[in-house]
């Protein structure tokens, strides 16, 4: 059973350019977390959507940040006009239903460094 | 909304110390509790959790008791070794928001 997967592991991009993080869930998990971890920080909560929804986004930044998650395909974490301080962390989780009784399966996280 | 603090790091032992990771939270209700960790370079793995007060979660010889009295999750191990190095979580499942609220994490590098 393959976990969830996050690709790229590691991404450059220049300031001005458009960041895109995708994430695969775990087989069955309907429902994606993304978080971000800035350098020496905890982890913060972005957004939390389901297949076609966006249920929170409340962690979301208001500007250049959006998610989705298609009925086919990765769940997409787009980031428009990358400043330096994006540079971070960025981890996907998934869960088999909303109310977890069994804990997120993280992945292994994109690594983002704005230039 | 709910929240979690652990004791700030980092924290540095000797192979073979006891150590032990402070958490406490604050919530409404019962929320569950998980500590997370993570290798470098990696993202995190659950390590272990509790569902319920007085619940003891425990995985490769780390345990932690739920304690309601005090909102704790303190993390335990009795011997630690250099393979433990990495920084670890502490984080609630909060209820009404339906999301993970993660401490902000303490760093263990644990010398030969």
């Amino acid at each position: 059973n393959a976990g969830v997967m996050q690709n790229p592991r590691h991404l450059v991009r220049r300031r001005g350019q458009e960041a895109r993080l995708r994430c695969s869930p775990m087989k069955g998990h309907s429902h994606v977390y993304w978080y971000r971890q800035l350098p020496e920080e905890g982890l913060k909560f972005m957004v939390y959507l389901q297949k076609e929804n966006i249920i929170d986004e409340s962690g979301m930044p208001k500007e250049r940040f959006s998610a989705e998650f298609p009925k086919e395909g990765p769940s997409i974490l787009r980031i428009q006009q990358v400043v330096r301080g994006d540079s971070a962390a960025y981890f996907c989780a998934s869960s088999p239903d909303r109310a977890i009784t069994s804990p997120l399966h993280f992945g292994n996280g994109t690594r983002l460094t704005v230039t | 909304g709910d929240s979690v603090t652990q004791m700030e790091g980092p924290v540095t032992l000797s192979e073979e110390a006891f150590l032990t990771i402070n958490c406490t939270y604050t919530a409404t209700g019962y929320p569950s509790l998980f500590w997370y960790v993570q290798y470098p370079g990696e993202g995190l793995q659950l390590l272990l959790k509790a569902t319920k007060a007085d619940d003891k979660g425990s995985n490769k010889g780390f345990e932690a008791t739920y304690r309601k009295e005090t909102t704790s999750f303190h993390l335990e191990k009795g011997s630690v070794q250099v393979s433990d190095s990495a920084v670890y979580f502490c984080a609630l499942f909060d209820q009404g928001a339906q999301k993970l609220v993660f401490g902000q994490g303490t760093r263990l590098t644990i010398n030969p």
